[in-house]
């Protein structure tokens, strides 16, 4: 069974720059939550993607926005990417909407 | 308050008991959960708790809930410095929210 994986692993950008960060959930799963990780935080709940619909979202502004695809994999992508951006971003699945969350390794995002 | 609150630090010696406590917001959460994070890597699921429960146990680890107070504890019992780590108590929200403490970070000293 192949767990969560994300791409890529580390990214840095300059401020009002646009980025797009990819999940490929656990087998089995079609559910896709997408958390962000400021440093020696716990992570923050963007949105979730459930069944290739938005099914939820964190107080975020609109340039955080994101796709589910037919196989359930999942991108994120934040425009006009400013200075408190930078931070790690989880993505997770989950069998179903309120089913156990499984978290990929992350992607770490340095804005400059 | 509307955070879920942990302790920042917790310091133990191998081969003692470790306690990890939280105090969560929601009383209709209907999960509860302990995450392990290493550093530079995600988090990993250690245990979760249904909220009808008020205890459970899985080999080194013990899960206690008591809802009338919305705390929650883990105890790692025998800690070995592979346990040093971050961990992170969390509560469901909702259909598809979690809600996550700040973390609290464990040191195990030889």
């Amino acid at each position: 069974e192949t767990g969560v994986t994300q791409s890529p692993t580390h990214l840095i950008k300059t401020r009002g720059q646009q980025v797009t960060l990819r999940c490929s959930s656990q087998s089995g799963h079609n559910t896709v939550s997408w958390y962000q990780q400021a440093l020696g935080q716990g992570p923050q709940f963007i949105f979730q993607y459930y069944r290739e619909e938005e099914n939820g979202r964190g107080n975020f502004p609109p340039r955080f926005s994101g796709l589910q695809f037919p196989n359930y994999s999942s991108e994120l992508n934040v425009n006009a990417l400013e200075l408190d951006d930078s931070a790690l971003y989880l993505c997770a699945s989950s069998g179903g909407q309120r089913d156990t969350q499984y978290f990929g390794p992350g992607t770490r995002l340095t804005v400059l | 308050g509307e955070d879920v609150e942990q302790s920042l630090f917790l310091s133990v010696r191998e081969g003692d008991s470790s306690v990890i406590n939280c105090t969560y917001t929601d009383s209709s959460s209907t999960y509860l959960y302990w995450y392990k994070q290493e550093p530079g890597a995600g988090l990993q699921l250690l245990t979760y708790i249904f909220s009808n429960m008020d205890m459970k146990q899985d080999q080194r680890l013990t899960v206690l809930l008591n809802k009338k107070d919305k705390h929650l504890s883990l105890r790692i019992a025998d800690t070995q410095t592979g346990d040093s780590a971050i961990y992170f108590c969390a509560e469901s929200i909702g259909n598809n929210d979690m809600r996550f403490g700040a973390g609290t970070r464990l040191t195990v000293k030889p």
